[in-house]
């Protein structure tokens, strides 16, 4: 899987929007970008992932770059409870529909403060 | 929202004693995962397991540990003999078959396993 890069640490201020970079400049073609997110030492929670279209659920939106090496991953309103270590993963499709269901490959993420 | 469980919640051992992490998987969900997490280090894979074989496991998944699906619902993650360093959170992790966008894997609360 591609190796990935985040920003040690991050700060936001409560409302306003968290965007949370990570570079993945050797991804191939066949690789989705995942997020997860882990709160003090709970099991890791899904977020989002894509391909190469942005995309949105109820949690977050995902902005990858056209050349897929680097992605974006947005909070639009950012709460306390958001505080937390992100992780931007690089994970292969291992069936021709796509599927992903190798391993994630942790990294040590991104850890976001929200202050009030 | 259906939920990955796993029992106990903290477990505390002897070295050198066996020990049996236990998850109950969502249902329906064909891909299953245990991950670990030292204390202040990154989440590490482990194993995957699928069709009741291991698809795929890490260094650290040596002798001393096996995984099974012993009633068709229960996932667990055996240690023979444990020992200091095997003290950690373990996750559990599932992800249903489908071929489709929604291959995911949704974690489980997790084990602390102290050894002592």
């Amino acid at each position: 899987d591609a190796k990935t890069t985040q920003p040690p640490s991050m700060d936001c201020a409560e409302g306003r929007a968290a965007n949370l970079p990570c570079n993945h400049s050797t991804i191939s073609g066949n690789e989705y970008v995942y997020w997860y997110r882990q709160i003090h030492s709970q099991g890791p929670q899904y977020i989002i992932h894509g391909l190469k279209n942005n995309e949105t659920n109820e949690m977050a939106s995902l902005i990858i770059t056209e050349d897929r090496k680097s992605s974006t991953l947005i909070l639009p309103h950012a709460t306390l409870r958001d505080t937390a270590v992100y992780y931007c993963i690089v994970r292969v499709a291992l069936r021709a529909g796509g599927t992903s269901y190798g391993k994630l490959t942790f990294g040590q993420g991104t850890i976001l403060t929200v202050h009030p | 929202e259906p939920e990955v469980t796993q029992t106990p919640s903290h477990q505390v051992t002897q070295m050198g004693q066996e020990v049996i992490l236990r998850c109950v998987p969502i249902s329906n969900h064909l891909y299953f995962y245990w991950y670990r997490q030292i204390l202040g280090q990154k989440v590490e894979f482990l194993v995957s397991f699928y069709n009741n074989e291991i698809s795929e496991k890490s260094e650290i998944f040596d002798d001393q540990f096996s995984v099974e699906r012993p009633d068709g619902s229960n996932f667990t993650l055996k240690i023979r003999s444990t020992k200091l360093e095997d003290s950690a959170m373990y996750f559990c992790a599932t992800q249903a078959r489908l071929l489709s966008k929604a291959d995911t894997q949704y974690f489980g609360p997790g084990t602390r396993l102290t050894v002592l």
